[in-house]
């Protein structure tokens, strides 16, 4: 049973740190996308890559995020420092170039204090 | 870029009714997407369609695309309780170019089916 995986599932940290978020796309997908979702501004993406290639990273701030795929089963996102707006649900999907249907992971619940 | 709207935002239905949740995108497409999403949790693929006049059926759950109209439509038959969740649609950003791939999303339709 294929799925994206996510790590951690919930992390609460406090304003300042360092905050990393991994996902594990579905093996042979070669589309990764970053979303992030509040209740105020609903899914928003990030970011995306295509063969681990970055994409399109308009949709995140670049002064504190970043993201990155080490490798075809890696991909992370990483803010420095945090800061309480960046508190959010953010959910990795993954999918094939060929087809724009995406599966998304069961998320990170990020709470900044 | 595609533009995808729903409507409505919020719907309550009565447990055993029927209704629609439409979905409007602004340029040509010839694919559609609907997601479920449970309060807490992610989002799951409900259903792709990936033609003019594409009709798929699940359970309760209707959709179909017309892609002349650039519309797709979730139609819910005699609503249960389990059936409240926030739908999405989502369309191909742009066909061909940087966007393919990727999704632009409608808002979201929360539905809340009461007894």
């Amino acid at each position: 049973d294929a799925r994206v995986t996510q790590t951690p599932r919930h992390k609460v940290t406090e304003m300042g740190q360092e905050v990393t978020m991994r996902c594990q796309p579905i093996l042979g997908h070669n589309t990764v996308f970053w979303y992030r979702q509040t209740m105020m501004q609903g899914l928003e993406l990030l970011a995306y890559f295509r063969n681990r290639a970055p994409l399109d990273d308009s949709g995140m701030p670049k002064d504190r995020f970043s993201a990155e795929m080490p490798d075809a089963t890696l991909a992370t996102l990483k803010i420095q420092p945090s800061e309480p707006r960046d508190s959010a649900v953010y959910f990795c999907a993954s999918g094939r170039w060929s087809n724009n249907e995406q599966f998304f992971g069961p998320g990170t619940r990020l709470t900044v204090l | 870029e595609l533009k995808v709207e729903q409507n409505p935002l919020f719907l309550s239905m009565q447990e055993g009714k029927n209704y629609t949740i439409y979905c409007n995108y602004s340029t040509t497409s010839d694919r559609l997407y609907w997601y479920r999403q449970d309060p807490g949790k992610s989002l799951e693929s409900l259903f792709v369609l990936l033609s003019n006049g594409a009709v798929k059926q699940e359970g309760r759950l209707m959709a179909s695309l017309d892609t002349k109209a650039r519309l797709s439509t979730l139609h819910i038959t005699a609503a249960v309780h389990d059936l409240s969740a926030t739908y999405f649609c989502a369309g191909p950003s742009n066909a061909g170019g940087t966007s393919y791939g990727k999704l632009t999303f409608g808002q979201g339709t929360i539905l809340t089916v009461h007894p």
